[in-house]
């Protein structure tokens, strides 16, 4: 079974400071990687996703993943965040044979708390 | 396009009463699903129609939970009765298809506490 482990549970920064969160994942074979974001009493919002090829990869808002296999990494970063990044973050993960965005393992979240 | 919606945004019940949650998907999405995040923990996959269908319902915690998609529109989620560890956030998505080129769209969720 897949796991997803999200070590930043709440994490606080000044605007203009670097983001960097973690998410590893527990799992043996080839695997969709995804970010998602919720925003203050938003739904869910894909990120940016991992499925094959470069493992540096964009998403919205200048926000870039990079999956590093060998360490079953997959960690969100941001040159300089601001206050509307203020959200709470998952990592997914799903087996890359069996489907794309589907039937995903998330992580338990991180609270991004920017400080203006 | 409308997203998806679902209903209520909360609900308070007390243990042993029944509670029925809506999800409308986005028109001409065949493919919803229903997702649960119990407080701090993992957002978890519960089950997924396929139109009318019930392709995947894994997740489904136990009998108390009963998910419908009559006519392949709606979703409904019923918990009867329900239990304290019940109490979280239920999310429902939708999907065009189930390729790599279907992105899931998610509602805002609906967060039932059980008392």
């Amino acid at each position: 079974a897949q796991s997803v482990s999200q070590h930043n549970h709440h994490v606080i920064l000044s605007e203009a400071a670097s983001l960097e969160l973690g998410c590893n994942y527990s799992y043996g074979g080839t695997v969709n990687l995804f970010w998602y974001v919720q925003y203050p009493g938003q739904h869910l919002q894909l990120l940016l996703k991992y499925f094959s090829g470069d493992p540096l990869v964009k998403g919205i808002k200048g926000f870039e993943a990079e999956f590093i296999k060998s360490k079953f990494s997959f960690n969100l970063r941001k040159p300089s965040v601001q206050w509307s990044d203020t959200a709470e973050y998952f990592c997914a993960v799903n087996a890359g044979r069996s489907g794309g965005y589907q039937k995903v393992t998330f992580g338990t979240g991180t609270k991004l708390q920017v400080i203006p | 396009e409308a997203g998806v919606t679902q209903f209520p945004s909360h609900s308070v019940i007390e243990k042993g009463q029944t509670v029925t949650l809506r999800c409308d998907p986005i028109s001409g999405h065949d493919n919803l699903y229903w997702y649960r995040r119990v407080m701090g923990k993992e957002i978890k996959f519960l089950l997924h129609f396929v139109k009318e269908s019930k392709q995947d319902e894994s997740g489904m915690p136990n009998n108390r939970f009963l998910a419908e998609r009559t006519g392949g529109t709606y979703s409904t989620l019923k918990v009867q009765p329900a239990e304290l560890e019940d109490s979280g956030v239920y999310f429902c998505a939708s999907s065009r298809g189930q390729g790599l080129n279907s992105p899931l769209h998610f509602g805002n969720g609906t967060r039932l506490t059980v008392t």
